[in-house]
This record gives C-alpha cells, sequence and structure tokens, in this order.
C-alpha cells in the first residue's frame, strides 16, 4: 500500500462547479497535511495547510481532514479554467510523502 | 526577493558525465531539500539539510552528493550520471525543519542522461 494515495484522475469539471480532490495515507500517526498545486511544467506551490480534524477554508479553497478515517481532501468551489493543474497531497510524520497528484481540468 | 533559484534550467548529459546543480534562497529559510520528479513516481527526497552544516538522505540518495555551502546555499552533484538519473529536480526550502511540510519550491531543473 502506498503511503499516500491520490486518483491521478483526469478530474475534469465544468467551469463555476465544485471540484473534490481526496488522498488518503496510510500511517496513522502522521501529524500535518498539505496540498500543493503545480501547473503543467512549473514547480509545486503550497496551497494549504491543516493541522487539525475538520475544515480550514482559505478563499475559494477548503482542505478537510479526517485522521479517523485517514483522508484529507481539497475543495476548490467557483472552479475556474485556471485551477486547471496537478494537485499534489503531501503528509508529514516525521518525513514529508507526497502522492502522485490528481490532475484537474476545469473546462469552461 | 527571487524566493528559490536554481541553475542551469535544463542539462543534457552523457553516461558518465558529472554536473552540479546549483540551489540558492533569498529567504533566511534555515532547511533545504532537493527532490526528484519523475512520472508515475510523484516527488521523491534525495537529501535535505536541516540546517547550515548538516545534510540527510532522504529516500532516494544514491548516485548523489549534497552540499550545504553556506545558509543560502545547497549544491546537488552528480558524480557519474546514469540514463536512471534523467528526471525534473526541484530544490525547495523551508523556515525551520519543524515547518519542512510548507516549502518553497524553485523551478526546477530538466536533466537527461543519454
Amino acid at each position: 500500500q502506498k503511503e499516500v494515495e491520490q486518483n491521478s484522475g483526469p478530474l475534469s469539471v465544468p467551469e463555476g462547479a465544485i471540484a473534490s480532490l481526496n488522498c488518503t495515507y496510510s500511517d496513522r500517526v502522521s501529524q500535518s497535511f498539505f496540498w500543493y498545486r503545480q501547473y503543467s511544467g512549473k514547480s509545486p506551490e503550497l496551497i494549504m495547510s491543516i493541522y487539525s480534524n475538520g475544515d480550514k477554508e482559505d478563499g475559494r479553497f477548503t482542505a478537510q481532514l479526517n485522521k479517523a478515517s485517514q483522508y484529507v481532501s481539497l475543495l476548490i468551489r467557483d472552479s475556474q479554467p485556471s485551477d486547471s493543474a496537478t494537485y499534489l497531497c503531501a503528509v508529514k510524520n516525521g518525513k514529508l510523502t507526497f502522492g502522485q497528484g490528481t490532475i484537474l481540468t476545469v473546462h469552461p | 526577493n527571487a524566493g528559490v533559484t536554481q541553475t542551469p534550467k535544463f542539462q543534457v548529459l552523457k553516461t558518465g558525465q558529472s554536473m552540479t546543480l546549483q540551489c540558492a534562497q533569498d529567504m533566511n529559510h534555515n532547511s533545504m531539500y532537493w527532490y526528484r520528479q519523475d512520472p508515475g513516481m510523484g516527488l521523491r527526497l534525495i537529501y535535505y539539510s536541516a540546517s547550515e552544516g548538516t545534510t540527510d538522505k532522504g529516500e532516494v540518495p544514491n548516485g548523489y552528493n549534497v552540499s550545504r555551502l553556506n545558509k543560502r546555499e545547497f549544491s546537488l552533484r552528480l558524480e557519474s550520471a546514469a540514463p536512471s538519473q534523467t528526471s525534473v529536480y526541484f530544490c525547495a526550502s523551508s523556515l525551520l525543519e519543524e515547518w519542512y511540510g510548507e516549502q518553497y519550491f524553485g523551478p526546477g531543473t530538466r536533466l537527461t542522461v543519454t
């Protein structure tokens, strides 16, 4: 079982819809969780971090963490074509482990 | 602020050649990291430096060496390049090792080994 798993996609949503990206992790003692966005041919960019169970909102982005079920998700409201990118989930438990990423395409 | 800079942006090497990838940050961060990114494999940590004067192996250190030259600079050396080292290499930094989930990445070096 991979330490951090994401559906590779592509996930395609229409402009204005909610995009839901999911990530599961295997190590129960993981402490911190991060979402990075990576545009094609560019470097990853941190967009959200979450440390405790529940929701954390930042603009159109909401990160959700459920440690009991060992999953973390990212919701993007009012999706825009500029949100089209690969979204990387990263989990920290001493070391930082990245998932392989989910490709999101937002079509007009 | 330039953030994290990397040189070169692109490089083609022949098998057996050596090269050094350079990384510098101007954010006064203490911790720096080298990753490689391959299709289907995600980002994998090669080496990291928690603070100036220290370096540690990551997940895939074989075939690489690093030098933390000072607080700003962290270089990655390939002594004898192999085709398996064809990849995109990213340098990253974070304020402290405790915060190393919150990393800032450089633009990357695209390396091809023939």
